[in-house]
């Protein structure tokens, strides 16, 4: 079956640090790959996606690049803010409208 | 513009009851999703509409559970007998009906259902 297995939270960061969240995916198939954010008191929101092996999606500062080799679709940003708390998923799409999540990882930015 | 609205957006039951979930979704998008969000299983999808019809209703955890759409828009999702394991926020989500496939999803802010 298609999962997704995203590291366990919560992360806890100071403002300006590095952020990694390591997304990998089993799948028959190609799938597209996404990252959706749940801001405090929002509903899910798409943050990025990539639909083939290779490429980078990127927004808000925040980037993951599609690996087809390893599987991977980990999300990145190289300087956080306190308004990047929230819940993160990683997500995937065989067929363009189930979506399968990962657990999600809830991250903290503190100032 | 106005997003996907949901309502109620909490709903206490007692076990054995039933309780109807109602969903609005963005005007102009043909194609709606449920999802549960729980703590023992994270993000589930439960069906998909496309119109009215249901393509995939393969993640509807069992027969007391339904959902229908009327008109291409609103859309209800009942549990009959409600169980403590249906505890969960319920999120519906919409998207257009692109040329090369379906749109990016856009969620609603969820029903909280706690079964007592």
């Amino acid at each position: 079956g298609n999962s997704v297995t995203q590291m366990e939270g919560p992360v806890t960061l100071s403002e300006e640090a590095f952020l990694t969240i390591n997304c990998t995916y089993t799948a028959t198939g190609y799938p597209s790959l996404f990252w959706y954010v749940q801001y405090p008191g929002e509903g899910l929101q798409l943050l990025l996606k990539a639909t083939k092996a290779d490429d980078k999606g990127s927004n808000k500062g925040f980037e993951a690049t599609y690996r087809k080799e390893t599987t991977s679709f980990h999300l990145e940003k190289g300087s956080v803010q306190v308004s990047d708390s929230a819940v993160y998923f990683c997500a995937l799409s065989i067929n363009d409208y189930k979506l399968s999540f990962g657990a999600g990882t809830t991250v903290t930015v503190r100032a | 513009g106005a997003g996907v609205s949901q309502s109620p957006s909490n709903k206490v039951t007692e076990k054995g009851k039933d309780v109807e979930l109602r969903c609005d979704p963005i005007s102009g998008h043909t194609a709606l999703y449920w999802y549960r969000q729980s703590l023992g299983q994270g993000l589930e999808f439960l069906i998909y509409f496309q119109g009215n019809s249901a393509p995939d209703k393969s993640g509807l955890p069992s027969d007391r559970f339904s959902a229908e759409r009327t008109g291409g828009s609103v859309s209800t999702l009942t549990i009959q007998r409600t169980q403590q394991e249906d505890s969960a926020v319920y999120l519906c989500a919409s998207s257009l009906a692109l040329a090369g496939g379906l749109g990016e999803q856009f969620f609603g802010p969820g029903t909280r259902l706690t079964v007592l």
